[in-house]
């Protein structure tokens, strides 16, 4: 139990074009889930708290205007780049909560590789 | 503010011998402690979560200590085998759903044949 997928595992862009990146829980609903960008041997950057039904909320120094966000059901959050730019490139994963017990475990998605020309 | 560190970037073991991982935290009382591992290209899989007044969790060849006083976590993989070989996370987190799960930077772990 606890699977969570994300659509596309990688992508390659031209500058300029927007990406959007799904990702689903499968077998559980999650009202909560996270987004994180990875650079090599780094680790997880939280780049965003996603809400069903309300707002992103975004941590310090990441626009919103370029990476929205959209949780639009308990089992689906996507992460659109907007206008992608080489710097923009990088790993991109997703985390559903799944909150049991009291005790908060996030699984995790298998990640996209996002490559921008 | 919130600070967690893991023991090194890179370990490199034996295959057979234990492999010892640690993290230490700073300002931060976590309710409770957790493990994933990370191979390359991939995103983190959970392994192991232990709480605040547990001492020590054992799943098969992985075991657990969390000691709240010295702010720690010993993460051990006993009888290592190269598949071993990944990048391990530990989080802390807190009884909330307003709080949120925080990350260390992860041991990259090598185990030669």
């Amino acid at each position: 139990g606890a699977v969570v997928s994300q659509h596309p595992s990688r992508v390659i862009c031209k500058s300029g074009t927007s990406v959007k990146i799904e990702c689903r829980s499968l077998d559980f609903q999650a009202t909560t889930m996270f987004w994180y960008r990875q650079f090599p041997k780094q680790s997880l950057m939280l780049m965003a708290t996603s809400n069903e039904g309300s707002k992103a909320t975004y941590e310090q120094g990441v626009e919103k205007d370029k990476f929205l966000i959209n949780h639009a059901s308990l089992t689906l959050s996507t992460l659109t780049v907007t206008s992608a730019h080489p710097e923009d490139s990088s790993f991109y994963i997703c985390s559903a909560r799944l909150v049991r017990g009291g005790l908060d475990t996030q699984y995790f998605g298998p990640g996209t590789r996002l490559t921008v020309l | 503010s919130q600070k967690i560190e893991q023991n090194s970037e890179a370990l490199n073991i034996q295959e057979g011998k234990t492999a010892t991982l640690t993290c230490n935290y700073t300002n931060y009382s976590p309710a409770y402690l957790q493990w994933y591992r990370q191979d390359p290209g991939r995103g983190p899989v959970f392994l192991l979560l232990i709480r605040e007044n547990e001492k020590e969790k054992r799943k098969e060849r992985l075991k657990v200590t969390f000691d709240t006083t010295l702010k720690q976590s010993l993460f051990h993989i006993t009888a290592s085998q190269p598949a071993d070989s990944a990048t391990y996370l530990c989080a802390l987190g807190k009884y909330s759903s307003a709080s949120k799960i925080i990350f260390g930077s992860g041991t990259r772990l090598s185990i030669r044949p």
